[in-house]
């Protein structure tokens, strides 16, 4: 079973909708939790980062963990074109673990 | 500016000639990694060091080396380069290894 587990999509949605994104994982021990975004040809950059269960919200953003159920979501709000990337989960202890990415398409 | 910066960016060349890529980073980060990307595989971890002299085997080293005698560089290299590693490669630092990470813009290596 793989640590960090999440549907590569493409997800595809309208314009302004509300996005919701999801990853499961295997690791109990898992502490850190953490969105990165990749826009095609450029590196993974770092979108939201958590410490144990709860949420946190920046902006049109938000990202909960459920420890209980090893559950990573992330929504966004007002969703825009530019929202399009491939969204990028992670998990982590002593090291930190990346899924595979789902692909998010925006439609104008 | 925070940044981790790669080169080159672009290279395409020919199986069994050594090539390197090298990574420098100008923010003080301890811990330095080399992921490659490939369509449905995602990132997976080819090497990654603590620290200065301190380098440790990802998920995928075989055909790859790497050497950390300064903090800010991390080079890469393909003593024998092969198909198989034609791919995206990207550096990321960060202050230690479960903290998020700095990724460079990544190097798409095409080996004919």
């Amino acid at each position: 079973q793989k640590e960090v587990e999440q549907d590569p999509g493409p997800l595809s949605v309208p314009e302004g909708a509300i996005v919701s994104l999801n990853c499961t994982y295997s690791n109990s021990a898992f502490q850190y939790f953490m969105w990165y975004r990749q826009y095609s040809r450029k590196g993974p950059e770092l979108l939201m980062y958590t410490y144990s269960s709860g949420n946190k919200e920046d902006g049109r953003f938000t990202a909960q963990v459920d420890k209980s159920s090893k559950y990573i979501s992330l929504f966004i709000r007002d969703s825009q074109p530019s929202d399009s990337a491939t969204y990028l989960c992670v998990g982590g202890d002593d090291k930190i673990i990346f899924g595979k990415g789902t692909r998010l398409h925006i439609l104008p | 500016e925070a940044q981790v910066t790669q080169n080159p960016r672009y290279l395409i060349t020919v199986t069994g000639k050594k090539l390197t890529v090298t990574c420098s980073q100008n923010m003080n980060h301890e811990y330095m990694s080399w992921y490659r990307q490939d369509p449905g595989l995602g990132l997976r971890q080819i090497y990654y060091s603590m620290n200065v002299e301190v380098t440790d085997k990802g998920d995928v080293p075989e055909g790859y080396k790497v050497s950390r005698k300064e903090k800010r560089n991390f080079p890469l290299i393909l003593e024998s380069p092969s198909p198989n590693q034609t791919s995206l490669y990207f550096c990321a630092s960060s202050l230690l290894a479960n903290q998020p990470q700095h990724f460079g813009d990544g190097t798409r290596l095409s080996i004919l």
